[in-house]
This record gives C-alpha cells, structure tokens and sequence, in this order.
C-alpha cells in the first residue's frame, strides 16, 4: 500500500514570511507527483504536476521541487499573503491519486 | 468554459436515508474519479471511470456504495442505508485520459452528513 506523509500537518505564519512544506513517498514505482491547493468551500485547484527527477517548477510566489530517488517534494512560498492561506496537498499519481492527508497553511496579516 | 459541477453542495441524510450524489464534469473529458475525504485526513479513491466503463471500484468501502456513468459524461454517486460513518466530502474530479501526467480537475465537492 502506497503511504504519501506530509509535514507539518498545520503552520501558522505571519504575511511576509516563506514557508517551506514536505512531502514523502515511497521511491519505487514513482510515475508523477501532483500539488494541490484547497481552499475552504471551494474546488482543489491543480498547482503542479512533477515527472522528473530534480524537477522544479515555479507559479508566482509558489515553487516546488522533486527528488524521486529518496522518495520526498518541497513546496516553498515566498512572501506569504493571507490568500495563500489553504490546505495544500501532495498527491502520487498512479492513475488514481493518492493523497497525503495535506498542510493545512493560515497566514495572519 | 466551466469546470466540473458537483450537486448538492450540502446534504444531510438521516441514518439508513439513501443519497444520491452528481457529478458533471468537464466537457470532452474522458476520465472521471470520485474520492472521499473524512474529516483531517486526504481525499481517498473510491472509484473510477473511463468514458461509461467503471474500470476501478476497489476504493468503494461497502457494497452500499455504488456508482455510475451511464453515458459517458453525467456520473452519480449512490449510497444506500447511509450510516454515520459515511459523513465526508465526496469529491468529484475528471482528466483528459488517466494518464499519470494528466491533471485532474476537481469540484468543489458535496459534504454529507449523517446524523
């Protein structure tokens, strides 16, 4: 059984302040990682879909990285805006996506 | 152009009621998932569909569970004798093929609960 962890499970941060969250999976038999932003009462929204080792990927404030061999993905916002807060989740992708149970992110400002 | 609908947003069952769950995805869109999130945790596979062929249900937890996509577009999420246990949000999601590269589009899901 696939077991995807992420850590923290919550953070608290100031506005302004960058913030780094962790994603683990098992190396063997990786095809693709995908990050999820979800935001209350709304849709999971696609942020990245990752294939390749040492991958990096950028959408404004928000970058990610992907190291396939030890099994583990980064996700760094810089400058934290209270409207990033969200429940941010990492997924593996096998067809289905298997999910970790998400960073749950609040930015005060 | 429009997103993938989920109908009710909300639905409160009394134990034992049976519910009936909508998905509308994307237009064109091949694949089409359901998942369920219980509360603190991440979403999980339920089941999955490749146009009206439902290619994967090992994710359906009870046999009071059943899903369907007769047409290859609308897909409902049935659940019979609901039971407590079963209040989450169920989302709905579909891609252009269920290759692992491939997004899936999520909606905003129906939270259930069952009192």
């Amino acid at each position: 059984i696939l077991n995807v962890e992420q850590s923290p499970q919550s953070l608290h941060v100031q506005e302004g302040d960058s913030t780094n969250f962790t994603c683990s999976f098992p190396s063997s038999n990786f095809y693709a990682l995908h990050w999820y932003r979800w935001e209350t009462a709304k849709s999971p929204e696609a942020l990245f879909v990752m294939t390749l080792n040492g991958d990096e990927k950028k959408k404004g404030r928000i970058s990610a990285t992907l190291n396939t061999k030890e099994g583990y993905s980064y996700l760094y916002i810089k400058g934290s805006q209270p409207e990033d807060s969200a429940t941010y989740l990492c997924a593996l992708s096998g067809g289905k996506l298997i999910f970790g149970q998400g960073t749950e992110l609040s930015v005060k400002p | 152009g429009a997103g993938v609908s989920q109908s009710p947003r909300y639905k409160v069952a009394k134990r034992g009621q049976d519910v009936a769950l909508r998905c509308d995805p994307i237009s064109g869109h091949v694949s089409l998932f359901w998942y369920q999130q219980a509360l603190g945790q991440g979403p999980e596979f339920l089941t999955y569909f490749q146009n009206e062929a439902q290619l994967d249900k090992s994710g359906l937890p009870s046999d009071r569970f059943f899903a369907e996509r007769p047409e290859g577009s609308v897909s409902t999420l049935k659940i019979q004798r609901t039971q407590q246990e079963d209040s989450a949000v169920y989302l709905c999601a579909s891609s252009r093929s269920s290759r692992d590269k491939n997004i899936q589009y999520f909606g905003a899901g129906t939270r259930l609960s069952v009192l």
